[in-house]
């Protein structure tokens, strides 16, 4: 079982350079994250999508845009990246909504901007 | 502004004995708790949740205890395994079903 896929894995940019996380899920789940841990802080929710064609922002939204064309996959895409994205980012889904059910975790992203 | 703590970084446990982690909240509109587990390298995992109805949840060797007047839930490891090491964090939300996450605490289990 793939469960939930991030690529990739680890990844350095410049700053101003973009780039674009990918998280695919094979669970069928409509409700799907972006979070981004911090040393020393809990996971940040980023953005959210509903379902195929619905995205919301969530409580640290800026810098990043997502889109949602398929119950399968949620990139999140980093514009003009600046030191204050070097973080680790999870994507995760859910069957049914963020804080009334379990959340399925990919393994994170690790991204250093420099 | 944290709304879910985890004063405790760190916690180091012999193997057998009792972890017990502890997670404070400040929002009262929390109605619904959950414990993660994330090893290095991995994503967290769910490992038991509780609603606010309850006081106790139990599965296994894995007990979540509530106590809504103090705003304070625990989690107990009950006997601590060297393949409990990892970071557990507390998660909590309300009606607007957004969770707030505690910045985890990480647990070594010596042998």
């Amino acid at each position: 079982n793939a469960g939930v896929t991030q690529t990739p894995k680890f990844r350095i940019l410049k700053i101003g350079q973009s780039m674009t996380l990918q998280c695919a899920q094979d669970m069928n789940h409509n409700y799907m994250y972006w979070y981004r841990q911090d040393p020393g802080m809990g996971l940040k929710l980023i953005y959210y999508s509903v379902g195929a064609g619905i995205t919301d922002k969530g409580e640290v939204p800026n810098g990043y845009n997502v889109s949602r064309s398929t119950t399968e996959d949620f990139p999140l895409r980093l514009e003009l990246a600046a030191p204050s994205q070097t973080s680790v980012y999870f994507c995760a889904s859910s069957y049914s909504t963020e804080g009334s059910g379990e959340l399925f975790f990919g393994e994170g992203s690790r991204l250093t901007v420099l | 502004d944290q709304q879910v703590k985890q004063n405790s970084p760190s916690l180091s446990v012999q193997e057998g004995r009792i972890s017990i982690l502890n997670c404070d909240y400040t929002n009262s509109m929390f109605d619904y708790f959950l414990w993660y587990k994330k090893y290095p390298a991995e994503g967290p995992t769910f490992l038991i949740s509780i609603s606010s109805i309850k006081d106790k949840n139990e599965d296994g060797r894995f007990t979540v205890f509530l106590n809504k007047s103090a705003k304070h839930l625990s989690l107990h490891i009950v006997p601590s395994q060297p393949g409990d090491s990892a970071v557990y964090f507390c998660a909590a939300s309300g009606d607007d079903y957004k969770l707030s996450f505690g910045a985890g605490t990480t647990v070594t289990v010596r042998a």
